[in-house]
């Protein structure tokens, strides 16, 4: 079964810094998706970013980037020029590549709280 | 134009109650979930769905039922509720294919309150 961890329960940043979110995973599976999920206090879940496994390319989506260490199962998440709206709790997920089992796996989550 | 949407948005309801939560997607998507997200926050998968067949029906208590009449639609009915049902229930749904479409993308949440 896969695991996903994350080890900050909470983090909080300045406005326009940069804050970097961990993210570990344990798999045996070669072929799998990672994603971050934000969920704003309004409790939506949006999803920010997602990282094919077999793509070593980070992917980027604006102020957001993941750093991708497939070798250490490790999937981080930066946040860029960071701004008010981005207070949220974000969830690492991660996803089989496997017809008939596509659920995600979600960690524990991190609070991350943005000060003026 | 809401893309995956769920009702009601708060439930309160007695012990031992019944109830149903709906979702219905506009996506196009042909693979639907319910998840349940606990009062630490912690997101787990309940069941889900793929042109109307179950798939996945992860360690549920059979007072859970889902139902899928088509595949842009997914119940969920509870039975004899119980106070360790209260919680956030999340509908999503994708399309199976690439990581792209395989994307799932989540409802606004149903809030069950059994007092």
């Amino acid at each position: 079964a896969q695991t996903v961890t994350q080890s900050q329960p909470e983090m909080s940043v300045q406005e326009a810094e940069t804050v970097t979110l961990s993210c570990t995973y344990d798999t045996s599976e070669n072929n799998y998706y990672l994603f971050w999920y934000k969920q704003p206090p309004s409790r939506q879940m949006i999803l920010v970013i997602r990282q094919e496994a077999y793509k070593q390319q980070n992917a980027t989506e604006n102020r957001f980037s993941v750093n991708f260490q497939k070798a250490a199962k490790s999937f981080s998440l930066k946040i860029s020029d960071s701004q008010l709206g981005d207070t949220a709790m974000y969830f690492c997920a991660f996803m089989k590549l496997y017809f008939g089992n596509e659920k995600l796996t979600f960690g524990t989550g991190t609070r991350l709280t943005i000060i003026p | 134009d809401t893309a995956v949407s769920q009702t009601p948005k708060y439930l309160v309801t007695q012990m031992g109650n019944d109830k149903s939560i709906k979702c219905e997607q506009n996506l196009g998507h042909d693979t639907m979930y319910w998840y349940k997200q606990d009062s630490k926050k912690f997101l787990k998968i309940m069941f889900s769905y793929n042109n109307k067949e179950l798939i996945i029906n992860e360690t549920v208590p059979n007072r859970f039922s889902p139902k899928s009449p088509d595949k842009a639609h997914l119940n969920l009915h509870i039975n004899s509720l119980e106070l360790g049902d209260s919680a956030v229930y999340f509908c999503a749904s994708s399309k199976r294919g690439t990581a792209r479409t395989d994307t799932q993308y989540f409802g606004p949440g149903t809030r069950l309150t059994v007092l």
